[in-house]
Order: structure tokens, then sequence, then C-alpha cells
């Protein structure tokens, strides 16, 4: 298995350019999770789907973001227009929800730089 | 609601010495509790796991303990090495269940040689 899937693993944007990063679970898994993580806010849960419907989006921090899961192996997260405070690392996790007890598998970061 | 304290948030032993970190949960419901590590520029990965049914769980330099009463867990690495230095995570389930974990702030553990 090739584990949570990210792209791209690093991205330098200029300030209000729209940046989307992608993420793809790993197969079998039902729950998929979008992090952000910084120094100064730790790891954050932006934004969680289980069965490719959004449960929770109360951690996405404004309407800039936006987060997608047209089907289950593919999801995006989105943010329109970009800041500078919003350069922080980018966590896609999954899991498989009822098995293992929720243990979740995250992928390698999504570092996000914005000038 | 949901919430999960973590403590300390910096730990610095010398090689060899033991180090403990402690994280407290507040739903009583909670059953499963994952620690997870997190190297320099890495991604966070399970290290080890407990579940509601035991109270004390081991793998080789590194154990879990859970005290479902008081609602604490805690993370004892002994014989520390260099290579332990890392951030460490302790997280709890949501209150729903669809495989929602509540991360704890993080230890930073610098082992020192």
């Amino acid at each position: 298995d090739a584990g949570v899937i990210q792209s791209p693993r690093h991205e330098v944007t200029e300030m209000g350019q729209e940046v989307t990063l992608r993420c793809k679970p790993i197969s079998g898994h039902n729950s998929l999770f979008w992090y952000r993580q910084t120094m100064m806010r730790g790891l954050e849960l932006l934004i969680y789907f289980n069965n490719n419907v959004p449960i929770d989006d109360s951690g996405m921090p404004e309407d800039r973001f936006s987060a997608k899961m047209p089907n289950a192996s593919f999801s995006t997260l989105k943010i329109q227009p970009s800041e500078p405070r919003d350069s922080a690392v980018y966590f896609c996790a999954s899991s498989r929800t009822g098995t293992k007890y929720n243990e979740q598998f995250f992928g390698p970061g999504t570092r996000l730089t914005v000038l | 609601g949901e919430n999960v304290e973590q403590h300390p948030s910096t730990l610095s032993v010398q090689e060899g010495d033991s180090a403990v970190i402690k994280c407290t949960y507040s739903d009583s419901a909670s059953n499963y509790f994952p620690w997870y590590k997190q190297e320099l520029g890495k991604r966070p990965q399970l290290i080890i796991d407990i579940r509601s049914n035991v109270g004390e769980k081991k793998d080789q330099r590194i154990a879990v303990t859970l005290n479902k009463t008081a609602k604490h867990f805690s993370l004892h690495i002994t014989e520390t090495q260099p290579e332990d230095s890392a951030v460490y995570f302790c997280a709890a389930p949501g209150s729903s269940n669809t495989g929602k974990l509540i991360f704890g702030q993080g230890t930073t553990l610098q082992v020192k040689p």
C-alpha cells in the first residue's frame, strides 16, 4: 500500500493567488482529515469527511478555505485568495472508521509558503 | 466538550534517562488513546496505542498507562536515546464515531547525548 498521498509536497505562491492541495487516502479508508500545523498553533483539524460527506468544518479558519471530496479516493483543500498567514504545513490523514479504533495515517504533508 | 490537555510542552533529558508525558481527556466515553511521534520535517506516525479495556501496554522501551477513573493516560520512554528526540502527540476520539481524533498540544522531547 502506498499510504496517504499528498501533492504538491511544496508550494510557494504570492498573496492573492489560489492554492489547491490534493490528497489521495489509503484505499478502503472511509474517513479523511485535513490538518494544518504551525509552530504557534500546533496541529489543528480543519475539516473531516466520513464516506465522502463533510462532517465537521468548524476548524476551517474562514471562507477563503474550502474542501471537497468528490469520491472515495480524492480530496482537495483550496485557499482563495491566499494570504501570508496561511503559510503552514498541511497534512491529510485517513482512517477506516469502525476498525482498529480509528487509527489515523498521515500523508507526508504539503509545505505552503505564501509570500 | 472535547478536550485533550498534554504536559509538559517541552522536556529535556539525558540519554539513558526516562521520559514521561501526560495527557488528560474530557469525554468519559473515549475508548482509544494513540500516541504519535513526529520527527523534524516528517509526518506524525503512530508509535503505540491503548484501548480502554487495559490499563497498561508495553512495546520495548515504550509504555503507555491509562487511568479511566481519572481520565488521564501517559507515555513512558525508558533508556532514552538521541533518536527519541521528536515531538510527541497524544490523542483521544471525538464524541462522534466518525474517526475524529482530538490531539494534544504536543511535547517536544530533547534527548541530550
